[in-house]
């Protein structure tokens, strides 16, 4: 069955770039479609969606962060990314990335979840 | 932005029993709502989408309610296993900007 997983590094330093690459196993991003997102989750706190992207490579983002965020697709890898800049300790959470389950739209609910990697921002 | 609020933050319910919980939109979001439970150390599971559609596996035992800016979901014979954080989520608007609730813990009483 599909299966998402989350890799990266987990600890950055303040106003540096948090790199994050989601694989996706049991199916292809680009012959299925769907959307593929990122949501965070601040230790202790509650959830926040950060963006999500088509294949294709279209994207939408959360206004609050759109700014320092960038969601990008690698088909030939199985994989999206996430990238967001200059981080501060605010920006410490559980990161998980996520399927859209409805098809050809990011207006959706997410179905299938990556089990989380925690990115702590510190010097 | 759309702001979900959930009440109460925290249910405390006996095994056995009823539990509901409470999830108000600040503008209407059609039935464009999930429900989400998430235990301690794991990832949200999907719950019910669409505000009352079970997602695939979800025992009959959860159920959603609820449009515009209501929603409910009750847990009708709560399980050892149903005690966790529970959040909803608005998939409403184009474009998207996606916003979930704060929580709601229930907890064993």
């Amino acid at each position: 069955q599909l299966q998402l997983q989350e890799s990266g590094p987990g600890l950055v330093k303040p106003s540096e770039t948090l790199s994050l690459t989601c694989t996706v196993s049991g199916g292809s991003i680009s012959s299925s479609s769907y959307y593929w997102g990122w949501i965070r989750q601040p230790p202790g706190k509650g959830l926040e969606w950060i963006g999500s992207i088509y294949y294709s490579g279209s994207t939408y983002y959360n206004p609050s962060l759109k700014s320092r965020v960038t969601i990008s697709v690698d088909t030939s890898k199985n994989q999206f990314s996430l990238k967001l800049s200059s981080v501060t300790a605010a920006d410490t959470a559980v990161y998980y990335c996520a399927r859209h389950m409805g098809s050809e739209t990011p207006v959706d609910a997410f179905d299938i979840w990556g089990q989380g990697t925690m990115v702590t921002v510190s010097s | 932005e759309i702001v979900m609020t959930q009440s109460p933050a925290t249910l405390s319910v006996s095994p056995g029993e009823r539990a509901t919980l409470s999830c108000r939109a600040s503008q209407s979001v059609s039935s464009n709502l999930a429900w989400y439970q998430q235990k301690p150390g794991q990832a949200p599971r999907l719950l019910i989408y669409g505000a009352s559609t079970r997602a695939t596996g979800i025992p009959a035992r959860f159920s959603g309610s609820g449009s515009g800016t209501e929603f409910t979901l009750t847990i009708s014979s709560l399980q050892s296993e149903d005690f966790a954080v529970y959040y909803c989520q608005q998939y409403n608007n184009w474009p998207p900007s996606i916003t979930f609730g704060q929580g709601t813990r229930l907890e064993i009483k």
